[in-house]
């Protein structure tokens, strides 16, 4: 079964500081990979996917996620964050022969001043 | 921007009772996904709708939950009795095509006491 390992559950960095969130999943076919942000009391917004092609993908609000299929990953980067990035940040594995959404544990990022 | 509506946004049980969630997919969005989420966790899929019909319930409690989605539109999820343990957010999304991913409701707060 695929699975979505998010290494850190809280990374906490300065603001105008890079940052980047790790996520490992396991799959042994093709795979589409998400990333989501969720605020407090408030639904899943995505942030980026990667389907195929370019493995560097880039997303909304200034992120970018770079796929490694030799070591399973998909780790999600900022290279200068924001007060307002402090969020709940989930990875997201779909299978290529499923609607289903597998999503990791979670990484609150906390931005501080 | 289209959206999914979800309602309530919070509710308050007593366990026991019973109590239902509503959910309106973005228009044409035939793929329908019911999803919770524990406090600190990521969502897991309850129920998966593909038009009216259910497509995966492996992870529906089928003793106390149900769900409906008569005519391939909005859906309805119930718990009947609710229990403690019940208490998490219950997030509605949509999708057109799997390769997009989806798009999340804002979700209802549920706290059984």
């Amino acid at each position: 079964a695929q699975s979505v390992t998010q290494l850190d559950s809280q990374v906490p960095v300065f603001e105008e500081a890079p940052v980047e969130l790790r996520c490992n999943y396991s799959s042994s076919v093709s795979v589409y990979l998400f990333w989501y942000v969720q605020y407090p009391n408030q639904g899943l917004q995505l942030l980026l996917k990667y389907l195929s092609g370019s493995t560097l993908v880039k997303g909304i609000n200034g992120f970018e996620a770079e796929f490694n299929k030799s070591q399973t990953s998909f780790h999600l980067r900022k290279p200068s964050v924001h007060i307002s990035d402090t969020a709940e940040y989930f990875c997201a594995v779909r299978g290529d022969s499923s609607y289903k959404l597998i999503f990791g544990s979670g990484t609150r990022l906390l931005v501080r001043p | 921007e289209a959206e999914v509506a979800q309602s309530p946004r919070y509710k308050i049980t007593e366990k026991s009772q019973a109590v239902a969630f509503w959910c309106d997919p973005i228009s044409g969005h035939a793929t329908l996904y019911w999803y919770r989420q524990i406090l600190g966790q990521g969502p897991e899929l309850l129920v998966q709708f593909q038009d009216e019909s259910v497509v995966d319930d492996s992870q529906l409690p089928k003793d106390r939950f149900s769900a409906e989605r008569l005519k391939g539109v909005d859906s309805t999820l119930k718990i009947q009795p609710a229990e403690l343990g019940d208490s998490a957010m219950y997030l509605c999304a949509s999708s057109e095509d799997r390769a997009y991913g989806y798009t999340f409701g804002s979700g209802t707060r549920l706290t059984v006491v």
